[in-house]
């Protein structure tokens, strides 16, 4: 079955510092993984997918994530933080030759000034 | 380009009620899921709907139950509401294809059982 856990449900970090959220998944399968992001009272917006080839992923807003598959990892970072992502990120997978995507129990990420 | 809309935005019921909630995907999609965010929590998968026919489901009981229509709009039932349904209640729609794990969701269904 397949899984998603991200360590730490709020991350603070100051305005243009490193923002690290990470996310590990469990797979018996090759994996698609994603990031999504969420902003109060909207759905949800991907940010960035991993399907096949290059593990270093670039996304929207200036946000990457790494595929590591011999650490089950899919980290997302962004080099300097800005106020605008303070927001909620949720880490996902959906199976190779599957319908469902799971999600992680997300988090908040607070961008102080 | 619509994206995906929802209807209605907010709702409130009481236990035992039955709610609707409604979809539009966005254009050329067919594909259709919907998911329940408990306040604090990630999105869970309710079912998916494709060709009008649930195509697979999550763990929500028999209660939860959907339609989808041929113009590929869809709506989510809820019956016998309880407390623990209070819930944003968020819809996604995708392509059958090449491009199907991408998901885009509309802006959700706040429901309130009281």
């Amino acid at each position: 079955a397949q899984s998603v856990t991200q360590l730490g449900s709020h991350v603070s970090v100051s305005e243009g510092a490193l923002v690290l959220l990470r996310c590990n998944y469990s797979s018996s399968v090759p994996p698609y993984l994603f990031w999504y992001v969420q902003y109060p009272n909207q759905g949800l917006q991907l940010l960035l997918k991993y399907t096949t080839g290059a593990t270093l992923v670039k996304g929207i807003n200036g946000f990457e994530a790494e595929f590591k598959k011999s650490e089950t990892s899919f980290h997302l970072t962004k080099p300097s933080a800005h106020m605008s992502d303070a927001a909620e990120y949720f880490c996902a997978v959906l199976n190779t030759g599957g319908f469902k995507t799971i999600f992680g129990a997300g988090t908040r990420l607070f961008v102080k000034a | 380009d619509a994206g995906v809309t929802q209807s209605p935005t907010h709702l409130i019921k009481t236990r035992g009620q039955q709610v609707t909630l409604r979809c539009s995907p966005k254009s050329g999609h067919d594909t259709v899921s919907w998911y329940q965010q408990a306040l604090g929590q990630g999105p869970q998968f309710i079912f998916q709907y494709y060709e009008e026919e649930e195509r697979q489901r999550g763990n929500f009981p028999d209660r939860f139950s959907g339609h989808q229509f041929p113009n590929y709009s869809s709506e989510l039932n809820v019956n016998a509401l309880l407390l623990g349904d209070s819930a944003l209640y968020l819809c996604a729609s995708s392509l059958s294809g090449g491009a199907r794990e991408k998901l885009f969701f509309g802006s959700g269904t706040q429901l309130s059982v009281l």
